[in-house]
């Protein structure tokens, strides 16, 4: 099945460490995205990345650090910089040359603990 | 830089009565425009897409939504919704020169029977 998948589901953290999100694709689109989802402020974008070896900072970027070494995966980190992690992640891809949408993966949940 | 605003953060109907969801964008240049759904804990799906062509878009399941160019508009409407269309629905943009999406603040729909 071609898809996008996050993992893990639910994740937990204390506070100080830093964690790492998982986010694979297998349909071969040279772009993907970082999102984070709070209630009531939509979807804000974290970072974006348009082809291997290179990624951009989107709107909130501070507290989070990136890499595509692979064009299937897009790894985010939430470091301890992150001041307020606790939110829902979503990761997607998309196909920039044909204009086709983004294709989302089922998000992380992180929470602080 | 590319915005959206979506107009209502929350729209309460009762089943089969008629359902628009307002979305207006920001951009300096010729853009892509989207409408996601997202169900509670879940990614989001794409419901429709304006690439370019007709300026009025529809989806399989009765969703439609118009371009308006001098207006900066994507407005999404349902003549007749159903309990089963409450979820958040989320309206992107994205240049079609660039690969970054950009999302709105999100309309909860909630259909009340």
């Amino acid at each position: 099945d071609g898809g996008i998948t996050q993992s893990p589901k639910y994740l937990f953290r204390k506070e100080g460490q830093n964690v790492t999100l998982s986010c694979e694709q297998n349909l071969n689109h040279d772009a993907m995205y970082w999102y984070r989802q709070d209630p009531g402020q939509g979807l804000r974008l974290i970072y974006y990345s348009q082809i291997v070896n290179d990624f951009q900072k989107g709107d909130i970027a501070e507290g989070y650090s990136v890499s595509r070494e692979k064009k299937e995966s897009f790894p985010l980190t939430v470091t301890s910089a992150q001041k307020n992690p606790t939110a829902f992640y979503l990761c997607a891809s998309s196909d920039i040359p044909s204009g086709t949408e983004a294709f989302f993966g089922q998000g992380t949940r992180l929470t602080v603990v | 830089a590319q915005s959206v605003t979506q107009l209502d953060s929350q729209v309460p109907v009762f089943e089969e009565a008629p359902v628009e969801l307002r979305c207006n964008y920001s951009s300096s240049v010729s853009v892509y425009l989207f409408w996601y759904v997202q169900y509670p804990n879940q990614g989001l799906q794409l419901l429709l897409k304006y690439l370019s062509g007709s300026t009025l878009v529809e989806s399989i399941n009765g969703f439609e939504a118009e371009f308006n160019k001098s207006q900066t508009s994507f407005h999404l409407r349902k003549p007749s919704v159903h309990i089963s269309d409450t979820a958040e629905y989320f309206c992107a943009v994205r240049e079609t020169s660039g690969s970054r999406l950009t999302f709105g603040e999100g309309t909860q729909l909630t259909v009340n029977p």
